[in-house]
C-alpha cells in the first residue's frame, strides 16, 4: 500500500513570497490533516478536513495560509506571503476517519521550509 | 484543552540499556493515545497506541500501558538498540474533539555502541 505522499521535499524561499505544498493521502482515506511542525516541537494542527470539507482550521493563521482539498483527494496548502517564523517542517497525514479503530493517522516525510 | 506533556530530552544511553520516557495527558473525554516515532528525515511513524484504560501498546520491544488513574501512558523497551535512535512523540486523539491528535514536544534519544 502506497503512503502518503508529498511534495517538495525542500523549499526555500525568501520572506514575503508565496510557496505551495502538495499532499496525496493513503487512497481511500477521507481524512486528511496539515501540521506544521517547528524545530524542537512536536506537530501542531492546522487544518483538518474530512473528504472535501473542513473540519477544524482554528489554528490555521487565515491571513496568510490557506488549503485545499477541492476533490475529497488531494490538498495544496499555501503560504502567502511567507514569514521568517513559518520556517519549518509542514507534515501532511491521513486516516480513515470514524471511530477509534479508524482514526489512526499515517504520516508523510514532510516538506522543509527554509524561509530567508 | 487536550495536552501532552512528555519527558524532556534529549536521553542518551548505551546499546542494551533500558529505555523509559515518559508521558503524562490531561484530556475532557476518553482519548486514544499513541507513540509516535520519528527517523532523521522522515515523517512520522505510528510506534504503538491503546484505545481504552489498562490497554498495553506494543511493537518492536517497546511497551506502553494505558493508566487512567495516573494518567500516563510512559514507554519502556528492556534493552535499546542503536537503531532505536530516534524522536519519539506521545500523543492523544479525543474523538469528542475531531480526532484532532495533539502531540508532546518530542524526545530525543540516541543510543552509543
Amino acid at each position: 500500500e502506497a503512503g502518503v505522499a508529498q511534495s517538495p521535499r525542500y523549499k526555500i524561499i525568501e520572506k514575503r513570497q508565496s510557496v505551495a505544498f502538495w499532499c496525496n493521502p493513503i487512497s481511500g482515506h477521507a481524512t486528511l490533516y496539515w501540521y506544521q511542525q517547528i524545530l524542537g516541537q512536536g506537530p501542531k494542527l492546522l487544518i483538518q478536513f474530512q473528504n472535501n470539507g473542513v473540519v477544524d482550521d482554528s489554528q490555521l493563521p487565515k491571513d496568510r495560509f490557506s488549503a485545499e482539498r477541492l476533490k475529497g483527494v488531494d490538498s495544496t496548502l499555501k503560504i502567502q506571503p511567507a514569514k521568517l517564523e513559518d520556517s519549518a517542517v509542514y507534515l501532511c497525514a491521513s486516516s480513515l476517519g470514524g471511530g477509534r479503530a479508524k482514526n489512526i493517522q499515517y504520516f508523510g516525510a514532510g516538506t522543509r521550509l527554509s524561509v530567508l | 484543552g487536550d495536552s501532552v506533556t512528555q519527558m524532556e530530552g534529549p536521553v542518551t544511553l548505551s546499546e542494551e540499556a533500558f529505555l523509559t520516557i515518559n508521558c503524562t495527558y490531561t484530556a475532557t473525554g476518553y482519548p486514544s493515545l499513541f507513540w509516535y516515532v520519528q527517523y532523521p528525515g522522515e515523517g512520522l511513524q505510528l510506534l504503538l497506541k491503546a484505545t481504552k484504560a489498562d490497554d498495553k501498546g506494543s511493537n518492536k520491544g517497546f511497551e506502553a500501558t494505558y493508566r487512567k488513574e495516573t494518567t500516563s501512558f510512559h514507554l519502556e523497551k528492556g534493552s535499546v538498540q542503536v537503531s532505536d535512535s530516534a524522536v519519539y512523540f506521545c500523543a492523544l486523539s479525543d474523538r469528542n474533539n475531531n480526532n484532532d491528535m495533539r502531540f508532546g514536544a518530542g524526545t530525543r534519544l540516541t543510543v552509543k555502541p
